[in-house]
C-alpha cells in the first residue's frame, strides 16, 4: 500500500517552455504533498509543501512563480516549472504523508520515483 | 539543515550484515527515526523507522540507544541490490523530512 505514482519519468524540453509533472496516490489519499529536487551528487531539497484544497508553502529561495504546484485533489498534485532554463535541469521527486488508523498516525512517507527533467 | 549526521560511504561484503551508524543527538522526545534509502536515478525507498524500541521487519532491523541519540541500520545479509544511498532522518510526524547527505553504502562482490 501507499504507492505514490510520478510521471513522467523523463523529460527533455526547450529552453522556454513549460513543463508539467503529475504525482498521484495511488491506494490512499494524500492531504499532503511534497516536492523535492536534487541535483547530480547532491541530497534532496524540499522545494514547497502543498496541502489539498490551499496554496502551497515554499522554501526559502523557491520561485513560487517558477515553481506552480496544483493540488487539487486528495490524489493529485502537480508541479508546473514555467520557463524553463537549462539551470532548471534536475531531478524532481515528489513524496506523500499519509495517515493509518482512527488515531491519525501518520506512517511515514512515500515518494514518487521522480522525473529527470532536462532543458535544452 | 539536517538533524542527523551519517558517515559519507561504506563498503560492505556481499552476504555480510551491513551496519550503517547515524548519529541524531539533538533528537526530541516526540521524534522518530526514519531510515530511507536511494539507488541510483529512483526516488527514496522507506526502510523503517522507530520511536524508542528497536524495530525490525523484512528489509532490516533498527537499533536505537537508550539515550536516542544514535541509531543503527542493521542489513543482515547485504546483496549487491542493496548498494544505495542510505538517508537517516530524524523528524516528528507531519513534518517536513529534511535530507542529509546520507551515506553511500557499496556492497561489494
Amino acid at each position: 500500500g501507499a504507492v505514490v505514482s510520478q510521471h513522467p519519468s523523463r523529460v527533455i524540453c526547450k529552453s522556454g517552455t513549460s513543463v508539467k509533472i503529475e504525482c498521484r496516490s495511488l491506494d490512499f489519499q494524500a492531504t499532503t504533498m511534497f516536492w523535492y529536487r536534487q541535483f547530480p551528487k547532491q541530497s534532496l531539497m524540499l522545494m514547497a509543501t502543498s496541502n489539498e484544497g490551499s496554496k502551497a508553502t515554499y522554501e526559502q529561495g523557491v520561485e513560487k512563480d517558477k515553481f506552480l504546484i496544483n493540488h487539487a485533489s486528495l490524489t493529485l498534485s502537480t508541479l508546473t516549472v514555467t520557463s524553463a532554463h537549462p539551470e532548471d535541469s534536475s531531478f524532481y521527486i515528489c513524496s506523500a504523508s499519509y495517515n493509518k488508523g482512527t488515531a491519525q498516525l501518520i506512517y511515514g512517507y512515500t515518494f514518487g520515483s521522480g522525473t529527470r527533467l532536462t532543458v535544452v | 539543515d539536517a538533524k542527523t549526521t551519517q558517515p559519507p560511504s561504506m563498503d560492505c561484503a556481499e552476504g555480510r550484515a551491513a551496519n550503517l551508524p547515524c548519529n541524531h543527538s539533538t533528537i526530541s522526545g516526540n521524534e522518530y527515526v526514519y531510515w530511507y534509502r536511494q539507488i541510483h536515478s529512483q526516488g527514496p525507498q522507506y526502510i523503517i523507522h522507530g520511536l524508542k524500541n528497536n524495530e525490525t521487519n523484512e528489509m532490516a532491523s533498527l537499533i536505537i540507544t537508550e539515550d536516542r541519540k544514535s541509531s543503527t541500520l542493521i542489513l543482515p545479509h547485504a546483496t549487491l541490490r542493496d548498494t544505495a544511498v542510505y538517508y537517516c532522518i530524524a523528524e516528528g510526524h507531519g513534518q517536513n523530512f529534511v535530507f542529509g547527505p546520507g551515506t553511500r553504502l557499496s556492497v561489494l562482490p
